[in-house]
């Protein structure tokens, strides 16, 4: 079984300032790793992810995260935060060996202020 | 430009009533899914499909049923809808062989149900 913990649910940061939002996943196998991003009244669109390879994942809009097995995490980060970031962002799980699907944490609602 | 559509953004019904949500995706992807969406919870997997006339329950699928007649049309029947079934819903596709990887989404059906 997989799962996904998203700490904080809410995350506040000022305009310029870094992002960090925090992903922790179980998985029995090795795990895909994945970060979508929702805009109000959209669906989600994918941000970053990891499947093989390097553990530094770069993506859009100047985000990236960093897969550390030894620590079960997939912390999404970002340095200068914008107001357009704003917006509600979730990590996800599947697993890597057969056949699987898409487990989503919580979500985490990110706030930027002036 | 990958497309995933949902029929409806906003739909009212009354409880008791037959309600059903189509999605229908423009990229040939095999696999379709349906997802619940509600605050501090994330998103859960209703049911999802992986060919045409496939159908799989995923973590909630009490309440609800599925039809995929079609490969590119994916539908989410509730037989007689309940206020407890008041969600956003999001529907989504992914390739066959890439299950674990990335999934596209429909803009979602905010389903209100009195």
């Amino acid at each position: 079984a997989q799962s996904v913990t998203q700490l904080g649910s809410h995350v506040s940061v000022s305009e310029g300032a870094l992002v960090l939002l925090r992903c922790n996943y179980s998985s029995s196998v090795p795990p895909y790793l994945f970060w979508y991003v929702q805009y109000p009244n959209q669906g989600l669109q994918l941000l970053l992810k990891y499947t093989t390879g390097a553990t530094l994942v770069k993506g859009i809009n100047g985000f990236e995260a960093e897969f550390k097995k030894s620590e079960t995490s997939f912390h999404l980060t970002k340095p200068s935060a914008h107001m357009s970031d704003a917006a509600e962002y979730f990590c996800a799980v599947s697993e890597a060996s057969g056949y699987s699907t898409l487990t989503f944490g919580k979500g985490t609602m990110l706030l930027v202020s002036p | 430009d990958v497309k995933v559509t949902q029929s409806s953004r906003y739909l009212v019904k009354r409880t008791g009533e037959k309600v059903f949500l189509e999605c229908v995706q423009d990229m040939d992807h095999e696999n379709m899914f349906w997802y619940r969406q509600d605050p501090g919870l994330g998103l859960r997997l209703i049911y999802f499909s992986y060919d045409v006339k496939m159908k799989e329950k995923g973590d909630i699928p009490e309440g609800y049923s599925v039809s995929r007649e079609k490969k590119e049309r994916f539908s989410l029947i509730l037989e007689s809808a309940s206020t407890n079934q008041t969600s956003m819903y999001l529907c989504a596709s992914s390739p066959v062989g890439v299950i674990n990887t990335e999934a596209f989404f429909g803009q979602g059906t905010r389903l209100t149900v009195v």
